[in-house]
This record gives structure tokens, C-alpha cells and sequence, in this order.
């Protein structure tokens, strides 16, 4: 059971938009700690998606954004499209764990 | 070019050792964070622990302290994760990862390893 929560799994039809959502505590995201998201496909290694809450690696598409509000972060996807199906995890870091690095549960996302 | 290149999978049987090794190309290795990432089958990612090459600082999560070792070897750019003896609880993808560009001096990782798979059979 991680300490960031994020429900198991979101889905939304192609071109729609979803929010997936990574709840934290006054220990990691709440003590300010940055918040990550990676997108993992089966079979490849994960990719770093998100960095810094809110910030894109070059090749990233603007359809993903990250926001961080009090202690809990949020990843949208607009436009969603069938390549975005994969798994996405949330990663920060957590004073209970003596300021180690710790990721959320992962969250799957089908586009039907 | 940043690489990062796993060692191949391992098939071991319980109390057997291993080491898996994750060599760094393209970049000044010795300069960088690189951490381990577990997954185990049908689960999420964990973060095992991370290495900085150049003085070879380790960071353990609670949960891996003890049960493996990270160490590096600077004069070929490689890193490794290591078990003295394997349970099968073990089995797992393991990933090695490295704060280059966007995460160097943040927390993230920003590339990967291809993973080995770790197989332990009791």
C-alpha cells in the first residue's frame, strides 16, 4: 500500500479528456516535496511524462498536464487518443520513508 | 546518445546469489543519480534505492534496506543491484534508471534501463 493513492483505474471515449489523481499527505506532497508522472506501456520501460508538477520533457504532447494543489496532484489528458491506453504512476518523495522516493499505486487507463 | 543497458534475465533458484548490472553510455556517469525500480508481476512500480557514482552515496527505501545491495563501478560505468540470497519474492522486472537534463539535482528519473526480468523459482 503506497502512501500516494490513485484510483486503479480511469477510462474516457477518444478525444475526451480525464484527470487521474494522486492524494498524498502532509509528509510528501504536502511538505512540498515535487510530484513526477510516468507514462508505462506493457513490455517497455516507464517515461517520464511530467517533472516538477507541472513541467513536459521535450516530445511530450501538450494534451498531458500536471498540477499539485495542497497534497494531492492531478495528471489531464485532453484530447485522448488510443495510444495514450497504458499505466500511469504518480512519484514523489516521503519524510516517513527518511526522504526516500516512493511512487503511487498506478492508475490504468483504457480508452474505450 | 544517453544509454542505459540492462543485463539480461535471470532464472535462480532460492538462496542462489545475483548481481544485474545497468551500464551508462553517453554521459558522464559518474556525475549523475542512478536509482533501481522493482516491478513485480500484476504490480506497480517501486523505488528501490538510488546510487551517486562519484563518492558512491546510497539511499535505501525502508522496504529494500538490507534485502539488496546497490553499488556502482566507475571505471566502466556500470551500476548493479545485488542479492546474497534470493527469495521468490524476489521475481521482478527491475529497471535502472538517472536523473539526467530534467531531473538532475530534482527527484525524478528521466531515463530508463530496458529492465531485466529476475525470476526465482523455490
Amino acid at each position: 500500500q503506497s502512501v500516494l493513492t490513485q484510483p486503479p483505474s480511469v477510462s474516457g471515449a477518444p478525444g475526451q479528456r480525464v484527470t487521474i489523481t494522486c492524494t498524498g499527505s502532509s509528509a510528501n506532497i504536502g511538505a512540498g516535496n515535487d510530484v513526477h508522472w510516468y507514462q508505462h506501456l506493457p513490455g517497455t520501460a516507464p517515461k517520464l511524462l511530467i517533472y516538477r508538477n507541472t513541467n513536459r520533457p521535450s516530445g511530450v504532447p501538450a494534451r498531458f498536464s500536471g498540477s499539485k494543489s495542497g497534497t494531492s496532484a492531478s495528471l489531464a489528458i485532453s484530447g485522448l487518443q488510443a495510444e495514450d491506453e497504458a499505466d500511469y504512476y504518480c512519484q514523489s518523495y516521503d519524510r516517513s520513508l527518511s526522504g526516500r522516493g516512493v511512487f503511487g499505486g498506478g492508475t490504468k487507463l483504457t480508452v474505450l | 546518445e544517453v544509454q542505459l543497458v540492462q543485463s539480461g534475465a535471470e532464472v535462480k533458484k532460492a538462496g542462489e546469489s545475483l548481481k544485474i548490472s545497468c551500464k551508462g553510455s553517453g554521459y558522464r556517469f559518474s556525475s549523475y543519480w542512478i536509482g533501481w525500480v522493482r516491478q513485480m508481476p500484476g504490480k506497480g512500480l517501486e523505488w528501490v534505492g538510488i546510487i551517486f557514482p562519484d563518492d558512491s552515496e546510497t539511499k535505501y527505501s525502508p522496504s529494500f534496506q538490507g534485502q539488496a545491495t546497490i553499488s556502482v563501478d566507475r571505471a566502466i560505468n556500470t551500476a548493479y543491484l545485488e542479492w546474497g540470497a534470493l527469495k521468490s519474492s524476489d521475481t521482478a522486472m527491475y529497471y535502472c534508471a538517472t536523473r539526467l537534463g530534467y531531473c538532475d539535482g530534482g527527484t525524478c528519473f528521466d531515463f530508463w534501463g530496458q529492465g531485466t526480468l529476475v525470476t526465482v523459482s523455490s
